[in-house]
C-alpha cells in the first residue's frame, strides 16, 4: 500500500500571500488531519475531515482553512501568509474510527517558509 | 481536556547505553497513549501504543513502555540504544470521547553519542 503523500514538499512564500497544501492519504483511509509542527509550538492540531466533512478543529485562525474530496484527498489552504507561518505542516490519515485509539499515518510533511 | 507533559526536550546519551524518555498525561476521561518516532525531514511514525490490558507495551525497534496510571506516566524505554535512533520523539494521547482528538507532547530529542 502507498503511504500517505504531500505535495509539494518544500514552498517558499511571501507575506500576504496564499498557499495550498494537498495530501493524499493510504487507501481506504476516510480521515485526513493536518498538523503544523515549529520548533516553538510542537505539534499543533489544525484539524480533522471524514468524508468530507470537517469533524474536529484546533485553535488556529479562519486564515487557515481546509477541504476534502470525495476520494477523501485533503487540501489546506492558508490566506494572507505570516512570517509566524513558516512550520512543517503535516497531514495524517486513518479509518476515521470513533474514539482516540487509532494510529495515524504521517506523511513526510510540506516545509513552507514564509518571507 | 487533555494533555501531555515531555519534560526533556533533549536527551543525549552514549550509544549502548539504556535510556528513558518521560512522558506524562493528565486526561478526564479514559486515554489511549501512544508514542511516534520523528527522524529528520520524515513524518512521524509509531513505535508504539497502549490501549488497554497489559501495561507494558513492546513496540518496533527493541522500544518499550510503562503505563502507570497512578502516576500518569506513559515512559518510553530501550536498554541499548544505537546511533540509528537519533530522533525526536512525541508522546501522545487520544481521549475515548471522540474522534481522532489526539494531543501530542512538545517533543525530546534524542540525541546517541557514539
Amino acid at each position: 500500500k502507498a503511504g500517505v503523500t504531500q505535495t509539494p514538499r518544500y514552498l517558499i512564500k511571501t507575506r500576504g500571500q496564499q498557499v495550498t497544501l494537498s495530501c493524499s492519504p493510504i487507501s481506504g483511509h476516510r480521515s485526513v488531519s493536518w498538523y503544523q509542527q515549529t520548533p516553538g509550538q510542537g505539534l499543533q492540531f489544525l484539524f480533522e475531515y471524514f468524508s468530507e466533512t470537517q469533524r474536529n478543529k484546533g485553535n488556529f485562525p479562519g486564515r487557515f482553512s481546509g477541504r476534502q474530496f470525495s476520494n477523501s484527498r485533503s487540501e489546506m489552504n492558508v490566506s494572507t501568509l505570516e512570517l509566524g507561518d513558516s512550520a512543517l505542516y503535516l497531514c495524517a490519515s486513518s479509518l476515521g474510527l470513533a474514539g482516540g485509539q487509532e494510529t495515524q499515518y504521517f506523511g513526510p510533511g510540506t516545509r513552507l517558509l514564509v518571507l | 481536556a487533555q494533555s501531555v507533559t515531555q519534560l526533556d526536550s533533549q536527551v543525549p546519551v552514549f550509544e549502548e547505553a539504556p535510556v528513558e524518555l518521560r512522558c506524562n498525561y493528565s486526561s478526564s476521561v479514559s486515554v489511549y497513549l501512544f508514542w511516534y518516532v520523528q527522524y529528520p525531514n520524515q513524518g512521524l511514525q509509531l513505535l508504539l501504543k497502549y490501549l488497554s490490558g497489559s501495561t507494558l507495551v513492546k513496540g518496533i525497534n527493541g522500544f518499550e513502555a510503562e503505563f502507570n496510571k497512578s502516576q500518569t506516566s506513559f515512559h518510553l524505554r530501550k536498554p541499548s540504544v544505537h546511533i540509528s535512533d537519533t530522533a525526536e520523539y512525541f508522546c501522545a494521547v487520544g481521549d475515548s470521547g471522540g474522534y481522532q482528538k489526539v494531543t501530542f507532547g512538545t517533543g525530546t530529542k534524542l540525541q546517541v553519542i557514539p
